[in-house]
């Protein structure tokens, strides 16, 4: 199966501060999503974009398709940025998979 | 508002018991999902259900069962075969299976007493 990858694992910034958060798969996909998961737990849906580029405020999103990654660029970072953001990832017929996340610490 | 509900927010089983997670969602979706996250994890796939009367075995569904008899629902049992419960549990929904954005609900936690 498809095989996920997130890096950096951890990542700690000040709030203002910008960063950028990549997603490395091994299959070709036709569907992928950025969720930001919150301390509460809640999984909140960023981008559905399995290819191009998307923007929504201070986010946006780039899938490079043929080179099997996406990248999330978070800019002006602020503390309610702070949780883990997944990458998840599937093609026609098959399920979703789930990379193992970057935990991001925003600090004031 | 349209949205997937789960219920309880938090539950607790005691040894030897079967428990019953809700998830109803009102999206008129046609595709459901069950996940399992531990702490400090990721996601991972129980059951699925493309389509009503219709599931199947996710990488995980030892010790769960669940059914499909609606469209807006599908409840997720969580047994006494399922030696490892205390996880969050988190349901999801798409307008249908595979290539179609998935929308989570707000998740259940369970704990064994």
């Amino acid at each position: 199966g498809i095989q996920v990858e997130q890096s950096p694992p951890d990542l700690i910034l000040q709030e203002g501060a910008n960063s950028t958060l990549r997603c490395n798969f091994s299959d070709s996909v036709n569907n992928l999503q950025w969720f930001h998961q919150n301390p509460w737990g809640q999984l909140i849906n960023l981008f559905y974009i399995p290819s191009g580029t998307k923007q929504n405020g201070r986010l946006s999103a780039t899938t490079v398709a043929t080179e099997r990654y996406s990248l999330l660029y978070i800019s002006s970072s602020q503390t309610t940025d702070s949780g883990v953001y997944f990458c998840a990832v599937g093609n026609y017929g098959q399920n979703f998979v789930f990379g193992p996340g970057t935990r991001l610490s925003v600090l004031p | 508002d349209g949205g997937i509900t789960q219920s309880p927010k938090y539950l607790f089983r005691k040894e030897g018991q079967n428990v019953t997670l809700s998830c109803e969602q009102n999206l008129n979706h046609d595709a459901m999902y069950w996940y399992r996250q531990d702490p400090g994890q990721g996601l991972r796939l129980i059951y699925y259900s493309q389509i009503v009367n219709d599931f199947q075995k996710g990488d995980i569904a030892e010790g769960y069962s669940v059914s499909r008899e609606k469209k807006e629902s599908f409840p997720l049992t969580v047994t006494s075969a399922q030696k490892n419960p205390t996880a969050f549990y988190l349901c999801a929904s798409s307008a249908y299976y595979s290539n179609q954005p998935q929308h989570f609900g707000d998740g259940t936690r369970l704990s064994i007493l």
